[in-house]
């Protein structure tokens, strides 16, 4: 199972791009790269995922460079809502119920 | 709506008590799975099946237990031997053939042991 790390936090305010980096040394060929966002007392909810290169969503961007051992998240804009916290999970391909562990995220702030 | 119910949203329990949290889904996902979170702290695996009638632990498992007898439901029984049973706790599906990395979670159950 690959491994991730991210930074425990990042501050940003409103209006600028905030793009938050993982790092999964480890990732295998048919794992994919999923950014999720949690606010408190809810679950996470999925934002962008990716395989290789660069995915864009009408929330975010997902940039994954060829040797994928890394991915950055970009938001652009951000606002005080979206001061959240930050997911980055690596997971196989077409294995369901594989054991999916996830990291301790990056809470980002928004400040105003 | 498509989605996974948790219940209930809140439960409070005396020690010694074993707790059921319920988690029913009608996405027709495969996989299931159940997730631990203490405050400030990241989501850890307790238990996922990837079908009905099997599961497997997760990281954190000793302690709690779990039944998958129909594909919409996967509920934690959270029991005495628990030490430390005071947390939030997800339930998250992901579709079976074809999975690409995309869990859906439930609201959550808060916990608390009085």
């Amino acid at each position: 199972l690959a491994k991730t790390t991210q930074p425990i936090s990042m501050d940003s305010y409103e209006g600028q791009e905030v793009n938050i980096t993982c790092s999964h040394n480890n990732i295998a060929t048919n794992d994919y790269i999923t950014w999720y966002q949690q606010f408190p007392s809810q679950g996470p909810r999925f934002i962008i995922q990716g395989y290789k290169t660069k995915v864009t969503n009408e929330v975010a961007s997902l940039f994954i460079p060829a040797d994928r051992k890394s991915s950055t998240l970009s938001l652009p804009r951000v606002s005080l809502s979206d001061t959240a916290v930050y997911y980055c999970l690596v997971g196989a391909a077409n294995q369901a119920g594989t054991a999916l562990i996830f990291g301790k995220g990056t809470t980002l702030s928004v400040s105003s | 709506d498509g989605g996974i119910t948790q219940s209930p949203k809140y439960l409070f329990r005396k020690e010694g008590q074993n707790v059921t949290l319920s988690c029913e889904q009608n996405l027709n996902h495969d996989a299931m799975y159940w997730y631990r979170q203490d405050p400030g702290q990241g989501l850890r695996l307790i238990y996922y099946s990837q079908i009905v009638n099997d599961f497997q632990k997760g990281d954190i498992a000793e302690g709690y237990s779990v039944s998958r007898e129909k594909k919409e439901s996967f509920p934690l029984t959270v029991t005495s031997a628990q030490k430390n049973p005071t947390a939030f706790y997800l339930c998250a599906s992901s579709r079976g053939q074809g999975y690409t990395g995309e869990l859906f979670f439930g609201e959550g159950s808060r916990l608390t042991v009085l």
